[in-house]
Order: structure tokens, then sequence, then C-alpha cells
């Protein structure tokens, strides 16, 4: 079974501090997703690595940062915390896409629910 | 306009019923569909690929239609486990490297 492990399932930071968020995957996977989810607004990516040191933006990028340094650690970073970053933060994995644009599904760890005071 | 569109639900139904949710989705190049559940403050699930032919699995059957661009989920035998959010997933492009555009769920809950 495909194991996505993130660092904490509760967290609370104040405004303006820097917070980490780390997820480790234990299959290889290429990919890599951090997801926000707010209520009304579903699933919303935040940043993607299709490889080590590589990443890209994805629809709400602004006010974080991700670093890729090893394949199977993905981490999430809150440059300057603030409260409207309160959320659950849901990293993911996936196999390379297989090719004709077919994509593999994502495997989510258990969130962390992030609150900034 | 909405890349993937749910009805948002909450479907409630008696343990027993057969329930029907559909998805449509704006890009005819999209390649990949899922169904995933997610329960109440929990992480999404993957619940079953979605292929071109259909497919079953146990109660739940799954089914593809390109030229309308929805798919679909039946859930025969409603049990009151089945109760979560059922979120419809589709891949971005036909080209991406792994990006899937998740629908904001559709709410089931099974009542005795």
């Amino acid at each position: 079974d495909v194991k996505v492990t993130q660092s904490s399932r509760y967290l609370v930071k104040r405004t303006g501090e820097k917070v980490f968020l780390e997820c480790v995957q234990d299959m290889d996977h290429e990919n890599m997703f951090w997801y926000r989810q707010d209520p009304g607004l579903g699933l919303r990516l935040i940043y993607f690595s299709y490889d080590v040191k590589m990443k890209e933006k994805g629809d709400i990028p602004e006010g974080y940062s991700v670093s890729r340094e090893k394949k199977e650690r993905f981490s999430l970073i809150l440059e300057s915390a603030s409260t409207n970053q309160t959320s659950m933060y849901l990293c993911a994995s996936s196999l390379l896409t297989g090719g004709f644009g077919r994509n593999q599904p994502q495997h989510f760890g258990d969130g962390t629910r992030l609150s900034i005071l | 306009r909405k890349e993937v569109e749910q009805d948002p639900g909450p479907f409630n139904v008696p343990e027993g019923a057969t329930v029907a949710f559909n998805c449509t989705y704006s890009n005819s190049a999209s390649q990949s569909f899922f169904w995933y559940r997610q329960d109440c403050r929990k992480e999404p699930k993957l619940l079953m690929s979605v292929y071109s032919s259909g497919n079953e699995d146990g109660r739940f059957t799954a089914q593809l239609n390109r030229a309308s661009q929805y798919i679909s989920l039946l859930i025969r035998d409603s049990k009151l486990s089945d109760s979560a959010t059922y979120l419809c997933v589709v891949n971005v492009d036909g080209g991406s490297q792994g990006n899937l555009i998740f629908g904001k769920g559709t709410k089931l809950s099974v009542k005795p």
C-alpha cells in the first residue's frame, strides 16, 4: 500500500511565523503535490513537483514556497503565516504519467489542520 | 467556467437504495477519470478509476460518456458506511505531468 505521511495532524502557529509542513512518501513516486482544502472551495492546488529539485506553481501559490531535495520528501513552506492560511493541507503523490495523456491516481496523506492565530 | 462540476447535494437516501451521481468536465482532451471518497475531516481516498468501457467494483459502477463529457457513479444497495462526500476527478489535459482537477464533491447521507 502507498503510504504518504504528513508530519503533523494538527498545528497551531502565530501570524508572521515561518511554517514548515513536511510530507514523505514511500512508493518512489515521481509526482508530489500540495493542496489546501476549505469548506465550499474544494481542493486547490498550491504547488507540485514531478522530479527532485523541480517545482511548478499550482492555482494558489501566493504566500507559499516548496522544497524537494529528495524524491520521497516534499515540503511546503509558509513564508510569513497569515490568518487566511488557516486550512486543511493535504499532500499527495502519484506515479509519473503513463503516457498518452493518462494520469495515475494520487494518494493522499492524512492531512494537516493548520490554524494561524 | 468550472472545469469539473458536481451537484453538491446532499443526497439523503435510505439504506438499500440505489443512488447515482453525475459529474461534467469541460476539457475534451481529458483522458483520466477517477472517483474518490472523502469522509468528514479525513483525506480523499481513491474509490475507483473510470475506464472508457465503464467498470464495476461490487456495488459501485462507474461510467464515462465522452460525447457528453460526463462521468457517473452508481451505488447499489446503499449502506450506512457509504455516507461520505464523493469527489469526481479529471486530469487537466492530455499531456500534463500528473495534475488532476478535483470537483467539490457530492455529499451522500445514507439513513437507517
